[in-house]
Order: C-alpha cells, then sequence, then structure tokens
C-alpha cells in the first residue's frame, strides 16, 4: 500500500491477556517509531528502530512491552499482562530518513486502538 | 516533566479570521519545531516546520514563528476554513524523535 498500515484498527483485550500490533511501513524506509496516545493527550515515543537494529527503546513503560522488527520492514509491538493503564491508540510511523530529522519525512499511520477491559 | 506544552485545549475562530496556536518548551537542545495536524480516527499528519535557527517559517496560509528567547512557537493560518478544524500538535525533534505537545482542538466555524 502506499500508506503505513496498521492492524488490527481496534482491539479489546481482557486485563492480563498478551496483545500484538502490527505496522507494515511504506517500503523502502529505513526508520520505524512506536507511539502511544492517551485519551486527550498527544503522542508519546516508545521506541525507534533503524532497519532491523532497535536504537531507541527509552519510552517503553515497562518490561511488558518489547517491540521487534526483526527482517527491517514490519514491526509488532508486543504488550504482555495488558493492564487498563495500557488503554490507548499505538501509532506507528516510518521515514526514509535515519532519524526523525526535520519531522516532514515522517508519515503516521492511523494507529491501533487498544482498550483493556 | 512535559518538555513541550501546549497550554489551550481548545479554540474557535470564525472563517476567515486568523487562528493562532501556540506551543511551549523547556528544552533549548530541539533542532525542529514542527505542527502536525489530526482528523479525528486518523493518524497525525505533518503541516510545517521550522529550524531552530530561523525565527519564521511560511507555507500559503500558514506561517509558523519561533520566539526562542522566549521558548515559545506558534501557528497562525490566515483565513482561517472549516476543513481546519481539527486537533493540533505542536512537536519537537531531539536525537532523531519527536516529543508531542497535549494538542489543541480547533474548530472554524462558517
Amino acid at each position: 500500500g502506499a500508506g503505513v498500515s496498521q492492524s488490527p484498527r481496534y482491539k479489546v483485550a481482557k486485563r492480563g491477556q498478551d496483545v500484538a500490533l502490527r505496522c507494515d511501513p511504506i517500503s523502502g524506509h529505513v526508520s520505524l517509531f512506536w507511539y502511544q496516545q492517551a485519551l486527550g493527550q498527544g503522542p508519546e515515543f516508545l521506541t525507534y528502530f533503524q532497519n532491523e537494529a532497535q536504537l531507541d527503546k527509552s519510552g517503553l513503560p515497562s518490561d511488558r512491552f518489547f517491540a521487534e522488527r526483526p527482517e527491517g520492514s514490519v514491526s509488532t509491538l508486543k504488550i504482555q499482562r495488558t493492564q487498563q493503564e495500557d488503554s490507548a491508540v499505538y501509532l506507528c510511523a516510518s521515514s526514509l530518513m535515519s532519524s526523525a530529522g526535520r519531522g516532514d519525512t515522517i508519515y503516521f499511520g492511523e494507529g491501533s486502538w487498544l482498550t483493556v477491559v | 516533566d512535559q518538555q513541550v506544552k501546549q497550554n489551550s485545549p481548545s479554540l474557535s475562530v470564525q472563517e476567515g479570521r486568523i487562528s493562532i496556536l501556540n506551543c511551549d518548551y523547556t528544552n533549548s537542545m530541539f533542532d525542529y519545531f514542527l505542527w502536525y495536524k489530526k482528523y479525528p480516527a486518523e493518524g497525525p499528519t505533518f503541516l510545517i516546520s521550522i529550524s531552530s535557527i530561523k525565527d519564521k517559517n511560511e507555507d500559503g496560509r500558514f506561517t509558523v514563528f519561533l520566539n526562542k528567547s522566549a521558548k515559545h512557537l506558534s501557528l497562525h493560518i490566515v483565513p482561517s476554513q472549516p476543513g481546519d478544524s481539527a486537533v493540533y500538535f505542536c512537536a519537537a525533534s531531539l536525537t532523531g524523535k519527536l516529543i508531542f505537545g497535549q494538542g489543541t482542538t480547533l474548530q472554524v466555524k462558517p
């Protein structure tokens, strides 16, 4: 596809359940970012990949959060033992550049809406 | 601590008038500042940016002003149109990632 694709678009998980969120970046894009956006807040940085290398995971809120991009294209964000405070929109973004740069080269997906009940 | 702040959660403007959205930041190491626009159920889309070495950047109806001494930037939309109604996020670039403000919901009334 032409843009960043995320699946599932909507996910309802029971507390304690594990979830996996998928991101298909724009073909050929080097950088991939995951952001978490809580209701009424701005996106907050979670982690950043350059190709398959995870260069920054400083934003992951706990060791229940894990992200991978094994072949340098598709990425998966996994949340283990979900809790209510994990309810948020998870945004994936990709860029042809090797970093966020000026920001104008970053393209966001529509997000995966996670609700933990 | 919030490094990028948008203190106005919402703004309502009449069509044709100017919309001014404000943003404050704390970290003087930011190298680029950006504005993103977000419609419901969509991801943010890039609107306009400014380098930290500039004080103004203009693109059509959109102008961003940067006041480094005050650590403040603003987005001006002139003239405002109903299609501009959306959530606007201010963001700053640091070490390869973006740090976002909380967003301001702009409503442009016909």
